[in-house]
């Protein structure tokens, strides 16, 4: 595997189910990141975490829980969510804290309908 | 504060046509820019990015982009529109003070080709 990699692909759940997406990166970066993705909105930054300790969080809901066990795993961790959380969930990864230019490389998504 | 303005919502050309997306950016620091390219149901890939080296910026599948400072702004060109570059594009600078790398995304230009 290469890159990053988001599991799964796609996923439909109730509103009172539990779920977790996962994240894995296979680039040796040291930052991974949760954006949300929804239909006419731009991207949506939702958690940061920058050598697996959390350096950000945009006033997500607290349904939405993330995760970081080490450098290369992310997790969001799902609960009770609302018909409005249904989006496309991007992980992305990158060089943090000595990097010159902060790129981040984009996994493919979770496609995520809460019916 | 950083922010950019995608100056089109939607760009419609011909195969074999020039390919120009509009791009302005406000930034208080010397900027990162970058854009990136979405096909449907994928992640974003990363075109090309600007890192004050050369303000003119060669990056995948034929596109490049001028860095103009007087103009604030960072268009995305390519010379000849083939069909499988149909996708939404985002121009995005980043947020240079902060440790994390924090991205600021633009609302995205959908390019249609028309054969």
């Amino acid at each position: 595997e290469t890159g990053v990699t988001q599991t799964p692909r796609h996923l439909v759940m109730g509103m009172t189910n539990k779920k977790s997406l996962k994240c894995e990166q296979h680039l040796g970066h040291n930052a991974m990141y949760w954006y949300k993705q929804s239909a006419k909105k731009p991207l949506e930054l939702m958690f940061v975490y920058s050598l697996e300790e959390r350096v950000e969080n945009n006033s997500v809901p607290s349904r939405f829980s993330p995760e970081c066990p080490n450098s290369s795993h992310l997790f969001l961790h799902l609960h009770t969510l609302q018909p409005e959380d249904s989006a496309l969930y991007l992980c992305a990864s990158s060089q943090a804290m000595t990097a010159l230019s902060y790129e981040q490389y984009f996994g493919p998504g979770t496609r995520l309908t809460v019916t | 504060a950083q922010s950019v303005t995608q100056l089109d919502s939607h760009v419609s050309v011909s195969e074999g046509t020039p390919v120009l997306l509009r791009c302005n950016y406000s930034s208080s620091y010397s900027p990162s820019l970058f854009w990136y390219v979405q096909h449907p149901n994928k992640g974003l890939q990363l075109l090309l990015k600007y890192t004050s080296a050369a303000t003119l910026v060669k990056g995948i599948n034929g596109f490049e982009a001028e860095f103009k400072k007087s103009e604030t702004s960072f268009h995305l060109t390519k010379p000849s529109a083939h069909m499988s570059d149909a996708a939404e594009y985002f121009c995005v600078v980043s947020e240079g003070s902060s440790n994390t790398g924090k991205l600021i995304f633009g609302q995205g230009t959908t390019l249609q080709v028309k054969p």
